[in-house]
């Protein structure tokens, strides 16, 4: 069983730039959570979704991000004209419900790194 | 609200001392799970330990060893004898029962010199 799948697992991008982060969560999971964590902090959480929906995004920037998790493939983190400050990793996390009893694992991540 | 303070910043040890990461929590939930992660210099998140806030019993894991005190809200972790390959930073990480998020402290960066 294959855990929470990210890519791709560095991604370098040029100010104004579009980037695409790919989560491909656990087999049999259906909910997914982005956290970011910027240099030297901890991971804050964006955004958590559901198998077509966004239950709370109440972490996720108001401007230039969205995510979604369609029906068929992976999660998408979207950062449309990319900053500096957008520079980060990008970590994925899985579980089979909702709930705090319901252990979420995490994926690799991925950095973004804008020039 | 929900916080996390990791208040060690960096900790350096010799190989083979003993060290303690301090964590402590805020929530006014009653129910609530503690978590800690490794993050190697590779940068993945590795889990090491999920405690509810109805299970105060400490536990063991090989060298690793947890101190969950709801008295004084901490969940501190122990590496006894630390070997070169403990060095990471270790997150400690807060959920409530009801939610969805993970609050996560700014962690404790863990250098163990041979």
């Amino acid at each position: 069983n294959a855990g929470v799948m990210q890519n791709p697992r560095h991604l370098v991008r040029r100010r104004g730039q579009e980037a695409r982060l790919r989560c491909s969560p656990m087999k049999g999971h259906s909910h997914v959570y982005w956290y970011r964590q910027l240099p030297e902090e901890g991971l804050k959480f964006m955004v958590y979704l559901q198998k077509e929906n966004i239950i709370d995004e109440s972490g996720m920037p108001k401007e230039r991000f969205s995510a979604e998790f369609p029906k068929e493939g992976p999660s998408i983190l979207r950062i449309q004209q990319v900053v500096r400050g957008d520079s980060a990793a990008y970590f994925c996390a899985s579980s089979v419900g909702q709930g705090a009893r319901n252990e979420q694992f995490f994926g690799p991540g991925t950095r973004l790194t804008v020039l | 609200a929900q916080k996390v303070t990791q208040a060690q910043t960096e900790i350096s040890v010799v190989e083979k001392e003993d060290v303690t990461l301090d964590c402590v929590y805020e929530t006014r939930d009653t129910t609530y799970y503690l978590f800690w992660y490794k993050q190697p210099p590779s940068g993945e998140l590795v889990f090491l330990i999920r405690r509810n806030s109805f299970d105060e019993q400490n536990e063991i894991s090989g060298r690793y060893s947890w101190n969950f005190q709801k008295s004084t809200s901490s969940f501190n972790f122990t590496i006894t004898a630390s070997q070169v390959v403990d060095s990471a930073v270790y997150f400690c990480a807060l959920t409530r029962n009801t939610g969805n998020q993970f609050y996560f402290g700014t962690g404790t960066s863990l250098t163990v010199i041979p």
